[in-house]
């Protein structure tokens, strides 16, 4: 079965500063997606970022950028230049068929 | 971009009644629909698959005869809370995944805007 982890409960970070969010996942496919979606107060979920796991490069959306280390199974975002608007939770996830969810990071970003 | 609705975006009900939430591709045919249920400062749990015109498929302990799903067309799909509890109370979010010339589109799945239900 496939498990998405995320170590960090609750980070913050200072605004203009650069922050990374971790996540490990479990799985015996090799051909899959992985997503960091973004869930403001409002819960509308917004997808961040995405990267297709037969591709090396990793993947780059502006601010927000990942770490994908497919041998260790290891998919962290970094977001650079910090702003207020980024506050939120922060949800890594892993598809191969069906989307499954690591438990999120709630990230503070203090002015 | 690709827009998926739900109505009611809040919804209160007394317990042992049920409720209707629907889920609607605004702009593009969405072969199969996610419903997730989400608890307070809790990640999104999967309750059930639906593919238009098939039964859906549920997730282990989720029960099938509570949460009715019906994926009619290729842009509704609906979740019916059967006997509401209070235990219940959530909110509820759907999702939906499109296809393209043919070819389901895995890379990206496009989120509702999620129902809260209440059960009193």
């Amino acid at each position: 079965a496939q498990t998405v982890t995320q170590s960090q409960p609750e980070m913050s970070v200072q605004e203009a500063e650069t922050v990374t969010l971790s996540c490990t996942y479990d799985t015996s496919e090799s051909n899959y997606y992985l997503f960091w979606y973004k869930q403001p107060p409002s819960r509308q979920m917004i997808l961040v970022i995405r990267q297709e796991a037969y591709k090396q490069q990793n993947a780059t959306e502006n601010r927000f950028s990942v770490n994908f280390q497919k041998a260790a199974k290891s998919f962290s975002l970094k977001i650079s230049d910090s702003q207020l608007g980024d506050t939120a939770m922060y949800f890594c996830a892993f598809t191969y068929d069906k989307v499954i969810f690591g438990p999120g990071t709630s990230l503070s970003v203090i002015p | 971009g690709a827009v998926v609705s739900q109505h009611p975006s809040w919804v209160i009900c007394k317990s042992g009644t049920s409720v209707k939430i629907e889920c609607r591709s605004l702009d593009f045919q969405a072969t199969t629909m996610f419903w997730y249920r989400q608890f307070p400062k809790q990640s999104l749990m999967l309750m059930a698959t639906s593919n238009e015109g098939s039964k859906a498929t549920y997730e282990q302990g989720v029960e099938k005869d509570k949460f009715l799903i019906n994926h009619a067309s290729l842009t509704l799909s609906t979740l019916t809370v059967t006997s509401a509890h209070p235990e219940d109370s959530s909110f509820y979010i759907c999702s939906a995944r499109g296809e393209l010339a043919g070819v389901i589109v895995y890379n990206e799945q496009f989120f509702g805007p999620g129902t809260r239900l209440t059960v009193l």
